[in-house]
């Protein structure tokens, strides 16, 4: 049982635009960088969004991350096929002192 | 080039033991906190372990105590040493490598060893 809260699944048409909702506490969203992660089908994950919305080297400006107290999100505009993956935040907790991953959330493109 | 190979994955019976290697290459990996992730089949990722540049390991409930993670600076290797396995750690294993500290994002990742805990 996942402490950060995603929504199981959103779908939208090509070249639109969706976001993911991500849910924690002060002890972990509220305080700490989160992280998102994509994972392609049959892929390990790759990192997508780094210390709450900067971009590593190489990932589409498409891609941006926010956050808001206990609660961060993730967008994808200009919504691609290849974009069809599961997506996963992520943020280190201070009370569990581990690393705790979103329940995730599957983008399918319509 | 930046690189995790991980090894070790197998079929191993309930209370069992296992080891997983990981291999690093391309980059300074006394450097880099290092953590384990691990993820079922059809499920989520989960995290299992995490180890700083000095050797400090953290892990979840779900493993403590009987998962150990450790490094080997000098072979460029992270492992982890699995006993008392149960069903519910069959999973694919992941190493993963922090990128600015443990509480950071994992921006490197292995390719993944099966693990199957079944008698």
């Amino acid at each position: 049982q996942s402490v950060l809260t995603q929504p199981p699944s959103v779908s939208e048409a090509p070249r639109q635009r969706v976001t993911i909702s991500c849910s924690g506490s002060s002890s972990n969203i509220g305080n700490n960088a989160v992280n998102w992660y994509q994972q392609l089908p049959g892929k390990a994950p790759k990192l997508l969004i780094y210390y709450d919305d900067l971009l590593p080297s190489g990932v589409s400006d498409r891609f941006s991350g926010s956050k808001s107290g206990t609660s961060a999100s993730l967008a994808i505009s200009g919504l691609q096929s290849e974009d069809e993956a599961d997506y996963y935040c992520a943020a280190w907790d201070d009370s569990l002192n581990g690393y705790v991953f979103g329940t995730g959330t599957k983008v399918t493109v319509l | 080039e930046v690189q995790l190979v991980e090894s070790g994955g197998g079929l191993v019976q309930p209370g069992g033991s296992l080891r997983l290697s990981c291999a690093a290459s391309g980059f300074t990996f006394s450097s880099y906190d290092m953590h384990w992730v691990r993820q079922a089949t059809g499920k989520g990722l989960e995290w299992v372990s995490a180890i700083g540049t000095a050797g400090d390991p953290y892990y979840p409930g779900s493993v403590k105590g009987r998962f150990t993670i450790s490094r080997e600076n000098a072979k460029n290797s992270l492992y982890l040493q699995m006993n008392s396995l149960r069903a519910g750690d069959t999973a694919v294993y992941y190493c993963a490598r922090a990128s600015s500290g443990t509480r950071g994002g994992m921006d490197v990742w292995g390719q993944g060893t099966t693990v199957t805990v079944s008698s």
